[in-house]
């Protein structure tokens, strides 16, 4: 199976800031890297697919990098709305993983 | 509008069964893969099982293997996971997705609300 592990696992932050949040995979998946975002109570819902294409609807201050085994997550200028948990997510093969998450909160 | 909505949750006993359903809407149903994927309270998300399209091809994750079974009805746009001998560690919000696709990557879109199973005696 393919280990997902995301750092940091918590981070307070300001609004207006640039928050980074990096994912790494325990073998090679290309781009089948995916990140979602889940509020408390809520169902999550993905940002960003394939790496670094951005989901419909979602704001252009999220972006995603990356290939390989390393990826990372980009929030620029943190809007209130974006305090939340994130996770990615590989679909190179199943069992489909998850990285273990990022909440990240008010500072 | 897209739409997944499960049921069936519920509390039951260590080695019971369970059956989750899920409904789709706004979409052409049998035109994708879908999945099961849990959260145990206060934990992370863990992906469980899914089915391809016409229902040939079914995958899980071990911990469920033998134990769970992921089905679906085409025609009444319906996916079901039945869950048998469970135990405490299977407790947790169950949420159906679509898993939408390009090219050959495969992401998880949109998600049901979820449905909480709680196994406990």
């Amino acid at each position: 199976d393919i280990q997902m592990t995301q750092s940091p696992s918590s981070l307070s932050a300001s609004v207006g800031d640039r928050v980074t949040i990096t994912c790494r995979a325990s073998q090679r998946i290309s781009n089948f890297l995916n990140w979602y975002q889940q509020k408390p109570g809520k169902a999550p819902r993905v940002l960003i697919y394939a790496a670094s294409s951005l989901q419909s609807g979602v704001p252009s201050r999220f972006s995603g990098s990356g290939s390989g085994t390393d990826f990372a997550l980009s929030i620029s200028g943190l809007q209130p709305e974006d305090f939340a948990t994130y996770y990615c997510q590989q679909s190179y093969s199943t069992p489909f993983t998850f990285g273990p998450g990022t909440k990240v909160d008010i500072k | 509008e897209v739409q997944l909505v499960e049921s069936g949750g519920g509390l039951v006993q260590p080695g019971g069964s369970l059956r989750l359903s899920c409904t789709a809407s706004g979409f052409t149903f049998r035109n994708y893969w879908m999945s099961w994927v849990r959260q145990a309270p206060g934990k992370g998300l863990e992906w469980v099982a899914d089915i391809k399209q016409d229902g040939s091809e079914k995958y899980y994750v071990d911990s469920v293997k033998g134990r769970f079974t992921i089905s679906r009805d085409n025609a009444k746009n319906s996916l079901d996971l039945q869950m048998n001998s469970l135990r405490a560690e299977d407790t947790a919000v169950y949420h159906c997705a679509r898993e939408s696709y390009s090219n050959w990557n495969r992401w998880f879109d949109p998600w049901g609300q979820g449905t909480l199973v709680t196994v406990s005696s």
